[in-house]
């Protein structure tokens, strides 16, 4: 596996559900982050870990849980999701967070429908 | 009110013609990217710009950013239909958290056979 990795690729859930999403980078890099994409909106940038540590919760309601347990992975936890949480989520990765450049990679991204 | 400004938001054209795209701001960047997305997929990165004024290519592609660093453009020449895709622009602020990435809504470009 190269690159940034996501799964699943589709996800439909009920809004009683808990579900994950997981996010395995194979680059090397100590930064991974979660955006959101919903049509018409710029990417939404949900949270940031660099190291491990979580550095950026951008105001994301807690019924999304980010959990980081090394540098590789990351994933995404969702629980009483509403309906307008239905969107592609990206995870991407860096070299690390603190270069001015933070060149981003991307995975395929998930998409999520709440029904 | 939005940070970076792409416009135009939509474009379809021909196979063989030229087009170029803009990423606008206010503000100023210490560094700009270029993103394309096609459906179904992440972004992938095209291009970083940091230095204003400067002019990078890559084959058929020509990335410009503003002088001022508040503003860069997207010139394709001869489009092909593996051209189509979302461009999206985006930036770290200067004087900004280094973590985050502002993007722009994007332009949706179509190239017709």
């Amino acid at each position: 596996e190269t690159g940034v990795t996501q799964t699943p690729r589709h996800l439909v859930m009920g809004m009683t559900n808990k579900k994950s999403l997981k996010c395995e980078q194979h680059l090397g890099h100590n930064a991974m982050y979660w955006y959101k994409q919903s049509a018409k909106k710029p990417l939404e940038l949900m949270f940031v870990y660099n190291f491990k540590e979580q550095t950026e919760n951008n105001s994301v309601p807690s019924r999304f849980s980010p959990e980081c347990p090394n540098s590789s992975h990351l994933f995404l936890h969702l629980h009483t999701l509403q309906p307008e949480d239905s969107a592609l989520y990206l995870c991407a990765s860096s070299q690390d967070g603190r270069g001015s450049y933070n060149e981003q990679f991307f995975g395929p991204g998930t998409r999520l429908t709440v029904l | 009110t939005q940070l970076l400004e792409q416009s135009p938001q939509f474009l379809s054209i021909q196979e063989g013609e030229n087009l170029t795209v803009y990423c606008n701001s206010s503000s100023v960047f210490s560094s700009l990217q270029w993103y394309r997305q096609e459906p179904g997929e992440g972004p992938v990165l095209l291009v970083t710009v940091v230095t204003g004024g400067e002019v990078k290519k890559l084959k058929r592609l020509t990335f410009q950013f503003g002088d001022a660093r508040k503003d860069s453009s997207l010139h394709i020449t001869a489009a092909q239909p593996g051209d189509t895709g979302l461009y999206l622009c985006a930036g770290v602020r200067s004087g900004g958290s280094n973590y985050k990435l502002t993007f722009g809504k994007g332009t949706l470009l179509t190239v017709n056979p």
